[in-house]
């Protein structure tokens, strides 16, 4: 089975301290993606990245940083955490083909930024 | 900008029943594929079911099927014989020229035994 795993499932940080959400995936999938979560909003993406040590900027990358320096892995980091990046942050991956692929999902971060 | 609107935040369906979850969508794109994934508690989103919007056909996956109206750019998802398993949040979504995903809100699926 394919894999896209996130390595904390819950995560509890204070206002301020720096958070790095990791994500890794084992089907050599050259796309992957941040996701935010929010109720009522769905899914906006944050960071994406298409290959080692690419990245590109989504829709909301105020406030976050991403790495990329193993094909598999992919971090998002938050330089100085905020209540307002209280959140659901899901990791995903795919192969880029022709735009109908779908997307392989890890199991989310619930972040409380207290 | 595309958008993704799922007027639905909450739908509730008798087990065995059938329920169409709706979604509409803008895009000025000729073509373009259309999503429908679904998140149950688990929180793991997995992909239910696509359209490529050149293709006339309704997509249709066991019990899920999607009504697609190009023109009104409506793509709705029908479950048929719904399962107390179906329950989850199902989010639409469009993939746009840039071959990024715009995400409708979600509907949350419930469903009563």
């Amino acid at each position: 089975d394919v894999k896209v795993t996130q390595s904390s499932r819950y995560l509890v940080k204070r206002t301020g301290e720096k958070v790095f959400l990791e994500c890794v995936q084992d089907m050599d999938h050259e796309n992957m993606f941040w996701y935010r979560q929010d109720p009522g909003l769905g899914l906006r993406l944050i960071y994406f990245s298409y290959d080692v040590k690419m990245k590109e900027k989504g829709d909301i990358p105020e406030g976050y940083s991403v790495s990329r320096e193993k094909k598999e892995r992919f971090s998002l980091i938050l330089e100085s955490a905020s209540t307002n990046q209280t959140s659901m942050y899901l990791c995903a991956s795919t192969y880029l083909t022709g735009g109908g692929e779908k997307l392989f999902f890890g199991s989310g971060t619930q972040l409380s930024v207290l | 900008a595309q958008t993704v609107t799922q007027s639905q935040p909450e739908m509730s369906v008798q087990e065995a029943e059938t329920v169409t979850l709706s979604c509409t969508y803008d895009t000025s794109e000729s073509d373009y594929y259309l999503f429908w994934y679904k998140q149950p508690p688990s929180r793991q989103m997995i992909l239910v079911i696509r359209q490529e919007a050149y293709k006339q056909q309704n997509a249709t996956e066991n019990r899920f099927s999607v009504n697609f109206q190009k023109a009104a750019k409506s793509f709705s998802l029908k479950i048929s014989d719904s399962q107390l398993g179906d329950a989850a949040m199902y989010f639409c979504a469009c993939r746009d020229s840039n071959y990024q995903l715009i995400w409708g809100a979600g509907t949350k699926l419930i469903i009563k035994p």
